[in-house]
């Protein structure tokens, strides 16, 4: 167990809709990252956060977005949902050091969405 | 911008056997990170082992090993004595200093024979 945890595990949407997807990073980890992962394929970057704020971005469109609460909690938010976004959303939590080395990522169970 | 390849979609080996995966990157930095994690089918993303590329000697992990070759952007994984519980897809990333996203490879599922 990493003591990166997400809500919900499984989620079924229709194309059109919106969905908020929820991590709750490691103790003592003020960093928190979002990966897309299609079936069959590898983690994709969607974004970061650092301290409450964005602090770098995937190739992802602007209905993709974010929060990062103080104590370090994250949410994905995606609107307009689309089919392609049927995928494992997987947040990774670490201790992130301004002008530093990140320490390792450590990943939660992640969100299965389901869009149709 | 980098990347990361896994050639091998698919492995299997022996159980109690020894099996190598292969991993190759890109990228112009000199100062980055390279991991292999594991997802079982459970989908948990585990962190297998860890190399700091201005680290000479190969990073070791009871059972796994890694082969880095800086020069030629190659990061290997092998897997010792495999056991039944090693059969997962194991991903290959790469991350360069600083506080920067993981960049990953496509993956080899690896599955393990008793």
């Amino acid at each position: 167990e990493t003591g990166v945890t997400q809500s919900p595990t499984h989620l079924i949407k229709t194309r059109g809709q919106q969905v908020t997807l929820r991590c709750s990073s490691q103790s003592g980890h003020n960093t928190v990252s979002w990966y897309q992962q299609a079936l069959g394929q590898g983690p994709q970057f969607i974004f970061q956060y650092y301290r409450e704020e964005e602090n770098g971005r995937g190739n992802f469109p602007p209905r993709f977005s974010g929060l990062q609460f103080p104590n370090y909690s994250s949410e994905l938010n995606v609107n307009a949902l689309e089919l392609d976004d049927s995928a494992l959303y997987l947040c990774a939590s670490s201790l992130g050091v301004a002008g530093g080395p990140q320490e390792t990522q450590y990943f939660g169970p992640g969100t299965r969405l389901l869009v149709l | 911008a980098q990347t990361v390849t896994q050639s091998q979609p698919e492995m299997s080996v022996q159980e109690a056997e020894t099996v190598t995966l292969s991993c190759t990157y890109d990228t112009s930095e000199s100062d980055y990170y390279l991991f292999w994690y594991k997802q079982p089918p459970s989908r948990q993303m585990i962190l297998v082992i860890r190399q700091e590329a201005y680290k000479q000697q190969n990073a070791t992990e009871n059972r796994f090993s890694v082969n880095f070759q800086k020069a030629a952007k190659s990061f290997s994984l092998k897997i010792s004595d495999s056991q039944l519980g090693d059969a997962a897809m194991y991903f290959c990333a790469y991350r360069r200093r600083g506080n920067t996203p993981l960049v990953f490879g496509k993956g080899t599922r690896l599955s393990v024979i008793a």
